[in-house]
């Protein structure tokens, strides 16, 4: 059964940083891009980045480029965001998501269960 | 970016009815469109890819269609477990976006 479980949200002031981890199992990680998917509380979701299978490829929202950063360690079945200069506007449950491919295009097949990011001084 | 606009923003519907939800994509996105249920407290689930076609496990009573701009979830009789809401989202462009959501509601 494939799973993916977050953990590392939690309360920080703006400008801080944090990183979130994202444990997967059930499935051949390598093989598949990964992606994190934000949801303000009350609001609709928002993808922010997505990483391919082997971590050579890379995407973006505009609204986290040049403070996010994704990654990933297939020794640990791991994926990661690392934020940077958080933002009142980044608080939010952040999700992974499971992609169908090895490559960073198509739809989430799969998802954690979130973990709360929440920006405030 | 490709703007997702969905109607209506909330569907009040009796159970056994069926409920029928748009999507609309301000530029064509092809058929690269997938539609995920969400509860509350709950990640979203994963219904349609494709814009037709079901995920794994998911019951027949949900279908999909259109291609282009304009999309369509159907729930042929609704259920208990059905009532949540509903987002599109393309993945034909980058940034992959989603609609605002469309509440089912219990009538």
């Amino acid at each position: 059964e494939v799973q993916v479980l977050e953990s590392g949200g939690g309360l920080v002031q703006p400008g801080g940083s944090l990183r979130l981890s994202c444990a997967a199992s059930g499935f051949t990680f390598s093989d598949y891009a990964m992606s994190w998917v934000r949801q303000a509380p009350g609001k609709g979701l928002e993808w922010v980045s997505g990483i391919d299978g082997s971590g050579g490829d890379t995407h973006y929202a505009d609204s986290v480029k040049g403070r996010f950063t994704i990654s990933r360690d297939s020794s640990k079945n791991t994926l990661y965001l690392l934020m940077n200069t958080l933002r009142a506007e980044d608080t939010a449950v952040y999700y992974c998501a499971k992609n169908p491919y090895p490559y960073c295009g198509g739809w989430f097949d799969s998802w954690g269960q979130g973990t709360l990011v929440t920006v405030s001084s | 970016e490709i703007v997702m606009t969905q109607s209506p923003a909330t569907l009040s519907v009796s159970p056994g009815e069926r409920g029928t939800l748009s999507c609309r994509a301000s530029q064509s996105v092809s058929t690269n469109l997938a539609w995920y249920q969400q509860k509350p407290g709950q990640a979203p689930r994963l219904l349609i890819y494709g814009a037709s076609t079901r995920a794994t496990g998911i019951p027949a009573r949900f279908s999909g269609s259109g291609s282009g701009t304009e999309f369509t979830l159907t729930i042929s009789s609704l259920r208990s477990e059905d009532f949540a809401v509903y987002y599109c989202q393309q993945y034909n462009n980058w940034p992959k976006t989603f609609g605002q959501g469309t509440k089912v509601e219990i009538k």
